[in-house]
């Protein structure tokens, strides 16, 4: 069967930096994304890796490795408002995203 | 805002009414699903339209009834639920179906089954 893992919660401090792991074992891949998710409203869209390697958009970068079929979310000089869910998702051989049951962060002053 | 809308943002229904939920996208995309999100479970693909025509629908109860009557409004129908089926109803769109493409997220419509 296809599978993502990621922590169900994790906290940090403000101002500090986060690393959040996603796992994945899907058959096939044709990239992988990262969604932010505050409580009560919709996912948006952060990031989109399908090549190895680490991409960077100013405070969160994403890296990929595919032969081992994990991910990461780094989030640097954490705010307050970072507080909330992070979902990793995987779209698989028929390009159908596969998501993971997401990871919610609790950013403390 | 996203550019993808869904009402109502709330629902309270019994097991016998009958409700529609709405979502319209104005990003000119051609591509738009159907998400049911459970607490602590992940997204689960309801149901995918491409170009107006159903291309996915994954082992959905038939309770459960999509419509696109074009590539800007997706509805979907309910009727006889259970209480099970309370959970947020998202609305997503996508450029094309396929490669590459992120997608785009409505607020959601929070469906209480009484």
């Amino acid at each position: 069967g296809q599978n993502i893992d990621q922590p169900t919660e994790m906290t940090a401090t403000e101002g500090a930096i986060v690393q959040i792991n996603c796992t994945y074992q899907t058959s096939g891949f044709n990239g992988l994304f990262w969604y932010q998710q505050h409580a009560g409203e919709a996912p948006t869209f952060l990031s989109y890796n399908v090549l190895d390697g680490l991409e960077e958009k100013g405070r969160f970068s994403s890296f990929l490795s595919r032969s081992k079929g994990y991910s990461y979310l780094l989030l640097k000089e954490l705010q307050m408002k970072d507080s909330a869910s992070y979902l990793c998702a995987v779209k698989d051989s028929n390009y159908q995203l596969i998501w993971g049951a997401g990871t919610k962060l609790i950013i403390k002053p | 805002e996203t550019g993808v809308t869904q009402t109502p943002r709330h629902l309270v229904m019994g097991m016998t009414n009958k409700k529609s939920l709405k979502c319209e996208q104005h990003l000119g995309h051609n591509a738009m699903y159907w998400y049911k999100q459970s607490a602590k479970k992940p997204l689960e693909l309801m149901f995918v339209y491409s170009l107006e025509e159903r291309v996915e629908n994954n082992s959905v109860p038939s309770r459960f009834s999509p419509e696109c009557p074009n590539s800007s409004h997706l509805f979907l129908h309910l009727h006889t639920l259970q209480p099970e089926d309370s959970a947020l109803y998202l609305c997503a769109s996508s450029q094309v179906l396929g490669e590459g493409g992120e997608q785009y997220f409505g607020p959601g419509t929070r469906l209480t089954v009484t």
